[in-house]
């Protein structure tokens, strides 16, 4: 089985950095997702991560590493548009690509 | 291309009625999923199919059935709808190890 645990809230000020964290258990290791959900809508893709290191994209980064089992979610010059509810996902080997999600971190962006 | 589709998007029910709920996607991808979404516990899978006539159980299982016919059709059916099966589901699909693409959600009271 899996744990995944993540912070249930953070709060930050427009144009601030804010990192979310997420720590996982899992037997075979086979990726790490993250998504953004605003409220009342479905996730969307925002990165994907299997080796260790940084992924860059644009204002978002992820990063990872499978010997500690986290990986973090870095959102810079933080915009009011970015208040929402972020998941991290774990898939394993073996268990044909199944998603396993975190609870979500709700961040909030205040002006 | 529409992507994923879920109907219906609102759903009210009384304990004991029968529901189906749709879910389409038109990308031909061979994975779809179920989930459900409560407040707190972020999403949970219920049935996910490899592909057509292949289907198989998440974590969340019991009072649920699928079926898969085809490529692009996976319908949910809740048999005898029951309180605890009050939350937002979301279907999604995905090809190979790429990232899964969500359904706009259908949420569903039951009382």
């Amino acid at each position: 089985g899996q744990n995944i645990d993540q912070p249930t809230e953070m709060t930050a000020t427009e144009g601030a950095i804010v990192q979310i964290n997420c720590t996982y258990q899992t037997s075979g290791f086979n990726g790490l997702f993250w998504y953004q959900q605003h409220a009342g809508e479905a996730p969307t893709f925002l990165s994907y991560n299997v080796l260790d290191g940084l992924e860059e994209k644009g204002r978002f980064s992820s990063f990872l590493s499978r010997s500690k089992g986290y990986s973090y979610l870095l959102l810079k010059e933080l915009q009011m548009k970015d208040s929402a509810s972020y998941l991290c996902a774990v898939r394993s080997i073996g268990s044909w690509g199944k998603l396993q999600f975190g609870a979500g971190t709700q961040v909030v962006v205040t002006p | 291309n529409a992507g994923v589709t879920q109907t219906p998007k609102f759903q009210v029910l009384k304990t004991g009625q029968s529901m189906t709920l749709q879910c389409a996607q038109d990308m031909n991808h061979e994975y779809m999923s179920w989930y459900r979404q409560d407040p707190g516990m972020g999403l949970r899978l219920i049935h996910y199919s490899v592909g057509a006539g292949i289907t198989d159980q998440g974590e969340v299982p019991n009072g649920y059935n699928v079926s898969r016919s085809t490529t692009e059709d996976f319908p949910l059916r809740l048999l005898s709808a029951a309180p605890s099966q009050t939350s937002v589901y979301f279907c999604a699909s995905r090809r190979g190890d790429s990232e899964q693409f969500f359904g706009p959600g259908t949420r569903l009271t039951v009382l």
